[in-house]
């Protein structure tokens, strides 16, 4: 039972134009979310996140929304670039055990040039 | 400081062998997570330790699974009579427990090949 959903598995973007990644839940118990990016032979490495409370988070050229209603989460890229090329994990925690965080399996992003 | 550490990076066993993982926490952090990840998934939660008291297990650690972290410093995560089903890339994290939700750091892994 996957409780996070990635269900693109790559993308492929031009360099400049938009990255736009999807993630849906369906534990509704979920209130904290998150995106890791992983490249080769690293750990994840912790992007962004956001609280239930708020449905929009900015960090430079990142931002993630939220839509609660929908149990659905976005990552925008604007503007991607080569060096964004990795796969990204979308996560999410509960309230009462924001230490167990659940993934998804991942989106591998290919900026192309 | 510069980050959480695994060792080794790579271990090829053969089956019914035990082996054991070690990780190097962010000095300050003393939340230190293990994580196991397959290919085409993402990791998925094993266990994780306040301080040196393991507080959470997941269903995915069997009984031949243990970890440990006995000053609240580093951690071991042995597997014992190793299974090929065991072949897996292992995790570790670390974060500082905050109110509201901490990222963790994760390390490179330990890349696990059972024979």
């Amino acid at each position: 039972d996957q409780q996070v959903k990635q269900n693109s598995p790559s993308l492929s973007v031009q360099e400049g134009r938009i990255s736009i990644l999807n993630c849906d839940y369906t534990n509704s118990m979920f209130d904290y979310f998150l995106w890791y990016k992983k490249y080769p032979a690293e750990g994840p490495t912790f992007l962004i996140s956001i609280s239930s409370i708020k449905d929009k988070n900015e960090d430079g050229r990142f931002t993630v929304f939220l839509n609660k209603s929908a149990k659905h989460l976005s990552l925008h890229i604007v503007p991607s670039q080569p060096g964004d090329s990795a796969v990204y994990f979308c996560a999410a925690s509960r309230k009462t055990s924001y230490d167990k965080v659940i993934f998804g399996p991942g989106t591998s992003l290919s900026v192309i040039p | 400081d510069t980050g959480v550490s695994q060792n080794p990076r790579h271990k090829i066993t053969k089956r019914g062998q035990n082996v054991t993982f070690r990780c190097d926490p962010i000095s300050e952090h003393n939340r230190l997570y293990w994580y196991r990840q397959t290919l085409g998934q993402g990791p998925e939660f094993l266990t994780y330790f306040q301080n040196e008291a393991q507080l959470e297990k997941s269903r995915l650690l069997s009984d031949r699974f243990s970890a440990e972290r006995p000053k609240g410093s580093f951690s071991t995560l042995e597997i014992q009579r190793t299974e090929q089903g065991d072949s897996a890339m292992y995790l570790c994290a670390s974060s500082l427990s905050l109110a509201g939700g901490s990222e963790q750091y994760f390390g490179p892994g330990t890349r696990l090949t059972v024979t």
